[in-house]
């Protein structure tokens, strides 16, 4: 299965929101509920930002949402900080026990 | 709290074999699926496989099906992935991350197993 597509860059200034958006297929993307997405500092192990689409785990910020349209899936981040400058991967169920992720976001903040 | 430790650091020359591992500790082990993840030098995360450790079943993505073999011990908490013969494109780092069965999202993730194949 191929890469969910992904913006290669998003940016923003401190404070404003940008959202994300993770292109799929009836496949993968619209055919399950079961997107999460993953925060990547340089040189670290990817964080569990949301899933099953749009579920908070506790401690992670509520400036972190997610939601779903057809087989676009989207993170928006409210409120934008310095440290939210990362690398943002989306996830998806695909068949059968297999997954797959998205091509990878890295967000500026300007 | 729970944790994901993975194995060292691994410098190997083309055609030699490897195993990584990712020990985990924290509650019920056999109640979990432990997934593999590629990141190659500069590039993006890839999905390898995943093992139950109820039973050990692997399941690979078709990129990596043949490729890599992904195991558990229940024994001693860990999960593996192994390589036979490893080549130049092997070198990548490696993540080990846990989903709860029935659950579609992975929560630890290990800190990552650097493998360099060099010759």
């Amino acid at each position: 299965q191929s890469a969910l597509t992904q913006p290669a860059s998003v940016s923003g200034s401190p404070g404003q929101s940008i959202t994300i958006s993770c292109i799929g297929t009836s496949s993968d993307v619209g055919g399950y509920n079961s997107v999460s997405w993953y925060q990547q500092h340089p040189g670290k192990a990817p964080k569990l930002l949301i899933h099953d689409v749009s579920n908070r785990p506790s401690g992670v910020s509520n400036r972190f949402s997610g939601s779903k349209s057809g087989n676009t899936a989207s993170l928006t981040i409210s409120g934008l900080q310095a440290d939210d400058e990362a690398d943002y991967y989306c996830n998806s169920y695909v068949t059968g026990n297999i997954y797959v992720f998205g091509t990878g976001t890295k967000v500026t903040v300007l | 709290e729970v944790q994901l430790v993975q194995s060292g650091a691994e410098v190997k020359k083309p055609g030699e074999s490897l195993k990584i591992s990712c020990k985990s500790s924290g509650d019920s082990f056999s109640n979990y699926w432990f997934g593999w993840v590629r990141q190659m030098p500069g590039k993006g995360l890839e999905w390898m496989g995943i093992v139950y450790a109820g039973d050990s079943t692997p399941v690979y993505s078709p990129s990596f099906q043949g490729q890599v073999t992904i195991s558990v011990d229940k024994s001693i908490t860990s999960a593996y992935v192994q390589w036979s013969s490893l080549k130049a494109s092997d070198t990548a780092m490696y993540y080990c991350a846990r989903a709860k069965h029935g659950d579609s999202w992975f929560d630890p993730w290990g800190q990552g197993t650097l493998v360099t194949v060099s010759s």
